[in-house]
């Protein structure tokens, strides 16, 4: 079943604005993971955070996670024609389950 | 480290062809996995290694088998390639298992004819 689940599924922005994605889930986690791929190649893991986090931060990257709504955020501040990517969130929902990724979000950055 | 490689790059075959795709890590992770990844879709499990000798069935294993010997390889094989199996396919390792950081390879595309 398909846990976490990406909005919207595409995005286009201007170079220098922020880009905000979003990820919900339907049951408790353990952590949420955002990862990116560019195009042709493997996934790049970008942040973990757990169920007792609220809010990370890496580079230009911020996430957020909000147990009680089932979601997290992540933000990238600044963005540049190099985070032109798609987006992937993963939940991991327990002891006995699968790490579970979402269909992704294209991210356009326009130059 | 050359982190996780994955060879080869693209192939194609005949339906009711075999192969084998190849994966290994140079990070002495315990955890290994493989996943395929269609259009439109997330990345879904076919199966998982939390260490040598140690194998299990992910979402999707049908027609799918892997090994574990080494800490290091954990090769995926079709056995009998059907046009259903055409997808990208990567291979991925953690230090201790799917709760931790995911390093990917750079995927294997395959198309079977």
């Amino acid at each position: 079943s398909q846990q976490g689940e990406e909005d919207p599924q595409a995005l286009s922005i201007q170079e220098g604005e922020n880009a905000t994605m979003n990820c919900s889930y339907k049951t408790s986690i353990n952590n949420l993971q955002w990862y990116r791929q560019n195009s042709g190649r493997g996934l790049v893991h970008l942040i973990l955070i757990r169920s007792n986090e609220r809010e990370k931060h890496s580079g230009r990257l911020r996430v957020t996670l909000d147990t009680s709504k089932k979601s997290s955020s992540l933000l990238i501040t600044a963005s540049r024609a190099a985070d032109t990517a798609s987006y992937f969130c993963a939940v991991h929902t327990g002891a006995n389950s699968k790490l579970t990724f979402g269909k992704g979000i294209t991210l356009s950055v326009r130059p | 480290n050359a982190g996780v490689t994955q060879t080869p790059k693209f192939q194609v075959l005949k339906t009711g062809q075999s192969m084998t795709l190849q994966c290994a890590q140079d990070m002495n992770h315990e955890y290994m996995s493989w996943y395929r990844q269609d259009p439109g879709m997330g990345l879904r499990l076919i199966h998982y290694s939390v260490g040598a000798g140690i194998t299990d069935q992910g979402e999707v294993p049908n027609g799918y088998n892997v090994s574990r010997s080494t800490t290091e390889d954990f090769p995926l094989r079709l056995l009998s390639a059907a046009p259903s199996q055409t997808s990208v396919y990567f291979c991925a390792s953690s230090y201790r298992g799917d709760t931790d950081t995911q390093y990917f390879g750079p995927g294997t595309r395959l198309t079977v004819l």
